[in-house]
């Protein structure tokens, strides 16, 4: 069965650091997959979406950035981190090719920036 | 441009009730899929119910049900005899279109529902 790890699952982090969030799928090949990030608890941002290695879309311009060095690996980074940035991280995968099909959820990582 | 409407931004009930989520959604393809997703508080979001766009038969899980009408673009989810472990955000969400003969998988989510189910 498939499954989707992300970490860490809480990081407190000064302004102007940088970060590094990591994402890996297990028992799928070639999976879409997502980065969301969610404020106060309510709707879910798209920050990044990748198709295949090396294949990033920005759903919306800001300081964060997105790698894809492996097939079932996906990386959220930002070299300074800003007050703005904290929220609840989301990394996401479905089935690729094939429309319709659902996103699976990793558990997330809470990011407080001080 | 597709977009998912969840109108009800907070709803509490008291255990044993019934309770009746709704979502609108708008698209112009007329393949489409829509999906019911629970965010508990320990924050993971759960997957729960996809239904595609020819497929308009209610369906039935437990305590859960969804009501899907074409005709009002409507996607309902009702959960009969709510429990406290019911509470949650609620999120509905629509497939995108495929673009340049490629599914990228993106869904359109709405803005949430959070149920609160009182003791």
């Amino acid at each position: 069965s498939q499954t989707i790890h992300q970490w860490p699952a809480t990081l407190v982090q000064p302004v102007g650091s940088p970060l590094s969030l990591e994402c890996t799928v297990e028992g799928t090949s070639n999976p879409n997959l997502y980065w969301y990030r969610q404020a106060a608890g309510r709707g879910l941002q798209l920050l990044f979406y990748s198709v295949g290695i090396g294949q990033i879309s920005s759903e919306v311009p800001q300081n964060l950035s997105a790698s894809r060095p492996q097939d079932r690996q996906f990386i959220l980074s930002s070299k300074k981190l800003l007050l703005s940035d904290s929220g609840f991280y989301l990394c996401a995968w479905s089935v690729g090719q094939v429309m319709g099909q659902p996103q699976h959820f990793g558990d997330g990582t809470r990011l407080s920036i001080l | 441009a597709q977009k998912v409407t969840q109108a009800q931004t907070e709803i509490s009930v008291v255990e044993k009730e019934d309770v009746t989520l709704d979502c609108v959604y708008e698209t112009r393809d007329t393949t489409y899929y829509l999906f019911w997703y629970k965010q508990p508080p320990s924050g993971e979001l759960v997957f729960l119910i996809r239904r595609n766009s020819f497929d308009e038969q209610n369906e039935i899980s437990g305590r859960y049900s969804w009501n899907f009408q074409k005709s009002t673009s409507s996607f309902n989810f009702t959960i009969t005899a709510s429990q406290v472990v019911d509470s949650a955000v609620y999120f509905c969400a629509l497939s995108e279109r495929i673009s340049g003969g490629t599914s990228y998988g993106k869904l359109t989510f709405g803005q949430g529902t959070i149920l609160t189910v009182h003791p």
